[in-house]
């Protein structure tokens, strides 16, 4: 079974520049989440879908970022403008619902300069 | 708002020992409870998921336990390899009539000196 493809893996921009990042969850988990880590900390919740319907979005920096979830299956999030305290992993993570086990990508290392 | 504490931020062992990980959070009312481990510039592997209903959940050399009214979880490492040098991070996921849903714990990294 494929785990959460993401891409890309690395990522260096300067600051007020936009960035995407994008997802694809594990085949039929219905639950899909964003997690901001910075070094040295445990990853924070962005935002978290069930299917194409945003579950939780109230840490999100709305406005600077944006995500999204067509069909329910891939996802992208993105920042605009970019601050320099964005550099962080984003990672992405998916379950089969709500309260399961959830399984988490590579992550995108991003760097903001 | 809930507080997820995980007590040391890091240690050492020799290889072979048993050991324990610690994870505290401040509010009982959480569906459930999530070990993972993350190695260096990797993403995060999940190792066990505890329900609040339960007391423990077990997989190979690992064992989690919960105790949801004193708001602590360990994790339990049998025989201790070099293989399990990590970072170990526990998260707890809120009820859902609450914003913070999902909140990890800042990590305990772990290395097993040969």
């Amino acid at each position: 079974e494929a785990g959460v493809a993401q891409s890309p893996r690395y990522k260096i921009i300067e600051k007020r520049q936009s960035v995407a990042f994008w997802c694809n969850p594990i085949s039929g988990h219905a639950t899909l989440y964003w997690y901001q880590q910075i070094l040295g900390q445990g990853p924070k919740l962005l935002i978290q879908f069930q299917n194409n319907g945003v579950v939780d979005d109230s840490q999100l920096p709305k406005d600077r970022f944006s995500a999204e979830r067509l069909k329910g299956v891939d996802s992208t999030l993105k920042i605009q403008p970019a601050k320099l305290e964005d550099s962080a992993v984003y990672l992405c993570a998916s379950s089969l619902g709500l309260y399961n086990e959830q399984f988490f990508g590579p992550g995108t290392r991003l760097t903001v300069l | 708002k809930q507080e997820v504490t995980q007590i040391p931020a890091a240690l050492s062992v020799p290889e072979g020992e048993n050991l324990v990980l610690n994870c505290s959070f401040t509010d009982s009312a959480i569906y459930n409870l999530q070990w993972f481990r993350q190695d260096p510039g990797k993403g995060l592997t999940s190792l066990l998921l505890i329900q609040s209903s339960q007391r423990e959940q077990t997989s190979g050399r690992l064992n989690a336990s919960l105790d949801k009214s004193s708001g602590r979880s360990t994790l339990y490492i049998a025989a201790s390899q070099p293989g399990d040098s990590a970072t170990y991070l526990c998260a707890v996921t809120n009820l859902m009539n609450r914003d913070d849903k999902i909140i990890f714990g800042k990590g305990t990294r772990l290395h097993i000196l040969p």
